[in-house]
């Protein structure tokens, strides 16, 4: 089983409606991150959270939301979806001191 | 504000062959990280190689290294031998070391041709 998991791993919705993506973590990592990847802009940060009391905007929070239900939830919603979200998300976490992230799969997210 | 700028949105290498992928960063911080990340067509990140800014040595992962000038504020991956599952979207990053956040690069799309 993957260390970091996403669920979904696609999705097509439509403008207006709310999405949840969801992450979970087996690997006791302290911090967590929500990516979003486009094509030509690399991968940009929406939130990071260090635990359950701790969220972070990045740098595109606008029309995001996160929720870190425990250590290893971390949950990323959209609450009104529009065209422009459509993307591909990543999940990572990360060990306080090695620096490196650890991905999920990736959300792919279709929004018509 | 930290950026990190990969100049090649494509590059092409014959099988066997050496390629080398550019990257620059801003920073005004002395103590950081340097990492290349991986993603092939399964859209999985993987980390190929990470530097550390305070080692002079650059870091070497089998038949990938680093070219690391500090002064410049460039990190270049060598690729040697290529071979065809090296074909992927490679992603220069970069991370303060007391930071939080890891900036990447828009990436480099590697082709191979067999």
């Amino acid at each position: 089983d993957a260390d970091v998991t996403q669920t979904p791993r696609n999705r097509i919705t439509k403008t207006g409606k709310r999405i949840m993506l969801e992450c979970s973590q087996t690997k006791g990592h302290d911090r967590m991150y929500w990516y979003r990847q486009d094509p030509g802009l690399g991968l940009r940060l929406i939130y990071y959270s260090f635990d359950v009391k701790d969220i972070n905007k990045g740098e595109i929070s606008d029309g995001y939301s996160v929720s870190r239900q425990a250590q290893a939830k971390f949950s990323l919603s959209l609450e009104s979806a529009i065209p422009n979200q459509t993307a591909l998300y990543f999940c990572a976490t990360a060990y306080s001191e090695s620096g490196e992230l650890f991905f999920g799969e990736g959300s792919r997210l279709t929004v018509l | 504000a930290q950026t990190v700028t990969q100049s090649q949105p494509e590059m092409s290498v014959q099988e066997a062959e050496t390629v080398t992928l550019s990257c620059t960063y801003d920073t005004s911080e002395s103590d950081y990280y340097l990492f290349w990340y991986k993603q092939p067509p399964s859209r999985q990140m993987i980390l190929v190689i990470r530097q550390e800014a305070y080692k002079q040595q650059n870091a070497t992962e089998n038949r990938f290294s680093v070219n690391f000038q500090k002064a410049a504020k460039s990190f270049s991956l060598k690729i040697s031998d290529s071979q065809l599952g090296d074909a992927a979207m490679y992603f220069c990053a970069y991370r303060w070391r007391k930071g939080f956040k890891t900036i990447f690069g828009a990436g480099t799309r590697l082709f191979v041709k067999a």
